[in-house]
C-alpha cells in the first residue's frame, strides 16, 4: 500500500514568486493536513481539510491557501514568496477528522533564494 | 506562544539503558497526547498516544506516562537500541479543534 506521498520532493524558487505543493493521502483517508517544519522546530500547524472543507487554520498569513479535490489529494499554495518560508512542508492524513494517528509523507523541501 | 515544551535539545543515552524524553504543555484542553518519531529525511512517524482519562499507556519497549496535574509527560524507551536514534515529538492534540501542537523535539542518541 502507498504512503502519503508529496511532489515535488524539493524545489528552490525566488522571493515573491509563487509555488504549489501537492498531496496525495492514504487511500481512505478522508483527511489531510499541512505543517510547515523550520529548521530546530517541531512542525507547525498550517490547515487541514476534511471531505474537502477547510476544519481548521494555523496562525499563518492569507499568503498561503490550500484546497482539496475530490479524489481527497490535496495543494498548498503559497503566494509571494518570502526567505522565511524555507522549510520542509509536510503533509498528513487520517481516516478521521481526528488526528489522532495521523500519517506523514516525507516532505516537500521548499528554498527561497 | 509555546504551549508544549521539549526542554532538552538532545539526549544521549547508552544501548540498553532506559531513555526518558519529557514534554511539558500548558494548555488543559488538550485532552489527548500522542508521540512521534522523526528520522532523517523521513517524514514523523506514529509512536504512541495517551488519552487524558489515563495515566500511563504501553506498547512493547515503549510507554508513556501523563501527569495532568502538573500538565507533564514523558515517554520512556527501555530497552534502548541504537535504531531508536532519531528526533521525537510530543504532539497533544484538542480533539474539539482538530489542531495538533508539535514540541521543538529532542533528538535521542542511543551509543551501541
Amino acid at each position: 500500500d502507498a504512503g502519503v506521498t508529496q511532489s515535488p520532493t524539493h524545489l528552490i524558487k525566488t522571493r515573491g514568486q509563487q509555488v504549489t505543493l501537492r498531496c496525495s493521502p492514504i487511500s481512505g483517508h478522508k483527511s489531510v493536513s499541512w505543517y510547515q517544519q523550520v529548521l530546530g522546530q517541531g512542525p507547525q500547524f498550517i490547515f487541514q481539510y476534511y471531505e474537502k472543507e477547510e476544519r481548521g487554520r494555523g496562525n499563518f498569513p492569507d499568503r498561503f491557501s490550500a484546497r482539496q479535490f475530490p479524489n481527497y489529494s490535496s495543494e498548498l499554495n503559497v503566494n509571494a514568496l518570502l526567505l522565511g518560508d524555507s522549510a520542509l512542508y509536510l503533509c498528513a492524513s487520517s481516516f478521521v477528522q481526528m488526528n489522532t494517528e495521523a500519517f506523514f509523507g516525507q516532505g516537500t523541501r521548499l528554498t527561497v533564494v | 506562544d509555546q504551549q508544549v515544551k521539549q526542554n532538552s535539545p538532545s539526549l544521549s543515552v547508552q544501548e540498553g539503558r532506559i531513555s526518558i524524553l519529557n514534554c511539558d504543555y500548558t494548555n488543559s484542553m488538550f485532552d489527548y497526547f500522542l508521540w512521534y518519531k522523526k528520522y532523517p529525511a523521513e517524514g514523523p512517524t506514529f509512536l504512541i498516544s495517551i488519552s487524558s482519562i489515563k495515566d500511563k499507556n504501553e506498547d512493547g519497549r515503549f510507554t508513556v506516562f501523563l501527569n495532568k496535574s502538573a500538565k507533564h509527560l514523558s515517554l520512556h524507551i527501555v530497552p534502548s537500541q541504537p535504531g531508536d536514534s532519531a528526533v521525537y515529538f510530543c504532539a497533544p492534540i484538542n480533539t474539539g479543534g482538530f489542531k495538533t501542537i508539535f514540541g521543538a523535539g529532542t533528538r535521542l542518541f542511543v551509543k551501541a
